[in-house]
């Protein structure tokens, strides 16, 4: 059974850190896609970034408002993906879903999520 | 950057009807990139659809999508009552190289 088991959320001050992790279970880690999707409470889906499987060079890719504050890893042996998460921003805040792709590079549709962490950004 | 926009917002609709859900996006999109997601309160959004039309693993029947290049549609043929949630889509292309529509409610009329 596969299982994307998220954690690291809490609330945060402006301009603070995060570490996000998912730990996943129940399939080949390192060949698939993964991703970082979130949520503003009351608000829609909004992908923040993605790290490609092993067989697409797991290169990686960002939303603009997140570029250069957040990084996305994956650690192939923990079979764990993570999102470090900087220079916190009120308009961060967001349940932070992982969810796997389809494929080895990203866009065939994500077909596992986890259950969400939530990051509150206030002071 | 590919927008899409879906419609309408809200439908209103009793169980046993068919329930209709369009997906426009601003430029062409391949169909293999194309996905909807159904999303309960509470719940983290589930893969229907899968390449504009193929349904994924234990969706049922009832579920179809279609369409091509701009224009998608997600197809409810008959509502049951689990299905009363909000439907996404959501397009893989140029940079932001994944989007999500702004969701359409199907709730209880």
């Amino acid at each position: 059974e596969v299982q994307l088991v998220e954690s690291g959320g809490g609330l945060v001050q402006p301009g603070g850190s995060l570490r996000l992790s998912c730990a996943a279970s129940g399939f080949i880690f390192n060949t698939y896609a993964m991703s970082w999707v979130r949520q503003a409470p009351g608000k829609g889906l909004e992908w923040v970034s993605a790290i490609s499987g092993s067989g697409s060079g797991g290169s990686t890719d960002y939303v603009d408002p997140v570029k250069g504050r957040f990084a996305i890893s994956r650690d192939n042996s923990k079979n764990t993906l993570y999102l470090q998460m900087n220079s916190l921003r009120a308009e961060d805040t967001a349940v932070y879903y992982c969810a796997k792709d389809r494929g080895s590079s990203s866009g065939w549709g994500f077909d596992y999520w986890g259950q969400g962490t939530l990051v509150i950004v206030s002071s | 950057e590919i927008v899409l926009t879906q419609s309408p917002g809200t439908l209103s609709l009793s169980p046993g009807e068919r329930a209709t859900l369009s997906c426009r996006a601003s430029q062409s999109v391949s169909s293999s990139y194309l996905a909807w997601y159904q999303q309960k309160p509470g719940q983290a959004p589930r893969l229907l659809i899968y390449g504009a039309s193929s349904r994924a693993t234990g969706i049922p029947d009832r579920f179809s999508g279609s369409g091509s290049g701009t224009d998608f549609t997600l197809t409810i043929s008959r509502l049951e009552p689990e299905d009363f949630a909000v439907y996404y889509c959501q397009q893989y292309g140029s940079s932001p190289i994944l989007t999500f529509g702004p969701g359409t409610k199907v709730d209880i009329k």
